[in-house]
């Protein structure tokens, strides 16, 4: 089956202590992207990827890190967690968003207290 | 003006009836056009395209209006599993793909 598989699906975790929300596609799709979700904020996108070992700053690139070493992994990372970045978050891909539309992952709940 | 911009309801419509929302969008370079569909606490799902002629995929018709720069989803005979946050999304193609979604209007059809 085609998908976006992210873990894990919920985390809370305490300020500054480091984390990683692991995403991979089986698409073999070149285009990966993160987003958070709020209220009242809608998706927001945070980095996003063309391909391999090639990332981009989104809207919201403060607090994360992403990585593309392998065309099917794109983990977010957050080096020192605060609670500002509690948020439902989204991994995406596509083999190209404008054309295809994307496909998301399951989402992950995180809270950072 | 906001970049992307939509209703955010709550629609509340009786099954059975139909129901037409719209989303604008302020760049008049955007090029491609989508709807998602996104249920309370789950990922966004891609509903459908929106091309420049309009199109239609069973119940759901989609429809573009670059002059005045709004893209509308019509839903007919609508159903109880359509109660839904619809996402309307806008691409701009630039140096790379620059997609931005709107904050969606709610639907809850009501039987």
């Amino acid at each position: 089956e085609a998908q976006v598989t992210q873990n894990p699906r919920y985390l809370i975790t305490v300020t500054g202590k480091k984390l990683t929300v692991t995403c991979s596609q089986n698409m073999n799709h070149e285009y990966m992207s993160w987003y958070r979700q709020d209220p009242g904020l809608g998706l927001r996108q945070i980095y996003y990827s063309m391909n391999v070992e090639v990332t981009d700053k989104g809207d919201v690139p403060e607090g994360y890190k992403v990585s593309r070493k392998e065309k099917r992994n794109f983990p977010l990372i957050l080096e020192s967690p605060s609670p500002n970045q509690t948020s439902l978050y989204f991994c995406a891909s596509s083999l190209s968003p404008g054309v295809y539309g994307y496909t998301f992952g399951s989402g992950t709940r995180l809270t950072v207290v | 003006r906001k970049e992307v911009e939509q209703d955010p309801g709550p629609f509340n419509v009786p099954e059975g009836a139909t129901v037409a929302f719209n989303c604008t969008y302020s760049n008049s370079a955007s090029q491609s056009f989508f709807w998602y569909r996104q249920d309370c606490r789950k990922e966004p799902k891609l509903l459908m395209s929106v091309y420049s002629s309009g199109n239609e995929d069973g119940r759901f018709t989609a429809q573009l209006n670059r002059a005045s720069q709004y893209i509308s989803l019509l839903i007919r005979d609508s159903k109880l599993s359509d109660s839904a946050t619809y996402l309307c999304v806008v691409n701009y193609r630039g140096r790379d793909d620059k997609i931005i979604f709107g904050k969606g209007t709610r639907l809850h059809i009501l039987p």
